[in-house]
């Protein structure tokens, strides 16, 4: 069952912040958090692991509560750049490689 | 420069033409991995491949079938396409275990079947 992703859509203004998250019915062991720019292949943004890791390339903060199996993106001081839609993933079960996206948060920001 | 890439990127076809769309990657990755985009359906895995010679269903692999001869190539074939598998296709390599590591895309294949 796919990871479910709250808000579905958010609108801001460039400079405000913004929450996305993601709620697993099973066990996470790892979380992605990608962007995808309309007609765009996905990009890689962080990875949160358990024990509390985080390896990112930007400067967007998450967290990952493994006992409430959610993670949470943080967008701070919104750029007109973070326009996309953002998708958590994660493997399905541990010892297999299945992998599974979350339904996505389509987030715009205007100047 | 580190690539995933696809081909072809734009496809129109009929129904039951078998066609294959390529996944090539330059990063010595050992995973692999197929998706398809639809609307309101979001990303879903067909199938992926841990090594070569081994790979295996993900959640949406009827209709599909891949193979892993060389490390680099993980082909994505529709033996007999239908109208349901009009879609973006993408494809996907990670150099670890998929836990820590992440997922690099091709640019994606646009797939429409008649």
């Amino acid at each position: 069952q796919q990871p479910v992703q709250s808000p579905q859509a958010v609108i801001l203004r460039e400079g405000e912040d913004a929450v996305i998250n993601c709620s697993s019915s099973k066990a996470l062991y790892s979380v992605h958090w990608y962007r995808q720019k309309h007609g765009e292949a996905p990009v890689f943004l962080m990875i949160l692991l358990k024990g509390g890791e985080q390896k990112g390339h930007e400067k967007i903060s998450a967290s990952f509560n493994e006992k409430k199996q959610q993670s949470s993106l943080y967008l701070t001081a919104s750029q007109l750049s973070y326009s996309g839609t953002y998708f958590c993933g994660t493997v399905q079960e541990e010892g297999t490689y299945k992998y599974i996206f979350g339904t996505g948060t389509r987030l715009k920001v205007l100047a | 420069e580190a690539q995933v890439t696809q081909n072809p990127r734009y496809l129109i076809t009929v129904t039951g033409k078998k066609l294959t769309v390529t996944c090539s990657q330059n990063m010595n990755h050992e995973y692999m991995s197929w998706y398809r985009q639809d609307p309101g359906l979001g990303l879903r895995q067909i199938y992926y491949s841990m090594n070569v010679e081994v790979t295996d269903k993900g959640d949406v692999p009827e209709g599909y079938k891949v193979s892993r001869k060389e490390k680099r190539n993980f082909p994505l074939i529709l033996e007999s396409p239908s109208p349901n598998q009009t879609s973006l296709y993408f494809c996907a390599s990670s150099a670890r275990r998929l836990h820590t590591g992440e997922l690099f895309f091709g640019e994606g294949s646009r797939l429409t079947v008649l």
